[in-house]
């Protein structure tokens, strides 16, 4: 049973192009969200987070926009280059739970120029 | 720049031998993970730690995988005796809470 999904296994934008990465959850529990990105060899670096609370989280190019009524979030990238081009992770947890992230299974990006 | 580091970065053994991963976690962070990540079942927590107690190994196969931390700078994943189906990329990652921060993982291979 997965709690949090990205059902896009892969996703190809032009450069400069905006670039709309999405995720589903079915645990109403969860209150704090993050995406991951990881390039290849590497692990999952840490790229932006929103909390419950909030709807929106903006930093540079990069926006998470949250529909709590949906459970959906999305990642958008504006404008998209070809260095963003790599797995993107959408994680959720409850931060009056524990530590625990439950990631879904990842979107490959792929930006061209 | 502190950085989570592991070793080996790569290990092909034979199946039954004993497999050791070792994680070095970012000096003051007192939560440590272990995740394991695959193509079909993507990234999935085996272990974690706060402040060296096992806090959830639910993930961890029990007959065969074991995490402990020794002290603050090390943590071990085993795995006694390997199988083929272990084969996969297994991260370590250090955080204070949930902003975690994952090391290059081990890639292992089992024969």
């Amino acid at each position: 049973d997965q709690q949090v999904k990205q059902n896009s296994p892969s996703l190809s934008v032009q450069e400069g192009r905006i670039s709309i990465l999405n995720c589903d959850y079915t645990n109403s529990m969860f209150d704090y969200f993050l995406w991951y990105k990881k390039y290849p060899a590497e692990g999952p670096t840490f790229l932006i987070s929103i909390s419950s609370i909030k709807d929106k989280n903006e930093d540079g190019r990069f926006t998470v926009f949250l529909n709590k009524s949906a459970k959906h979030l999305s990642l958008h990238i504006v404008p998209s280059q070809p260095g963003d081009s790599a797995v993107y992770f959408c994680a959720a947890s409850s931060i009056g739970g524990s530590e625990k992230l439950v990631f879904g299974k990842g979107t490959k990006l792929t930006v061209n120029p | 720049d502190a950085r989570v580091t592991q070793t080996p970065r790569h290990k092909v053994t034979e199946m039954g031998q004993e497999v050791t991963m070792r994680c070095q976690p970012i000096l003051g962070h007192n939560t440590v993970f272990w995740y394991r990540q695959t193509m079909m079942q993507g990234l999935e927590l085996l272990a974690y730690f706060r402040n060296r107690a096992p806090l959830d190994d639910s993930g961890m196969p029990k007959d065969r995988f074991s995490a402990e931390m020794p002290d603050a700078t090390l943590a071990t994943l085993k795995i006694q005796p390997s199988e083929p189906r272990d084969s996969a990329v297994y991260f370590c990652a250090s955080g204070p809470q949930e902003t975690q921060y994952f090391g290059p993982g081990t890639r292992l291979l089992v024969l």
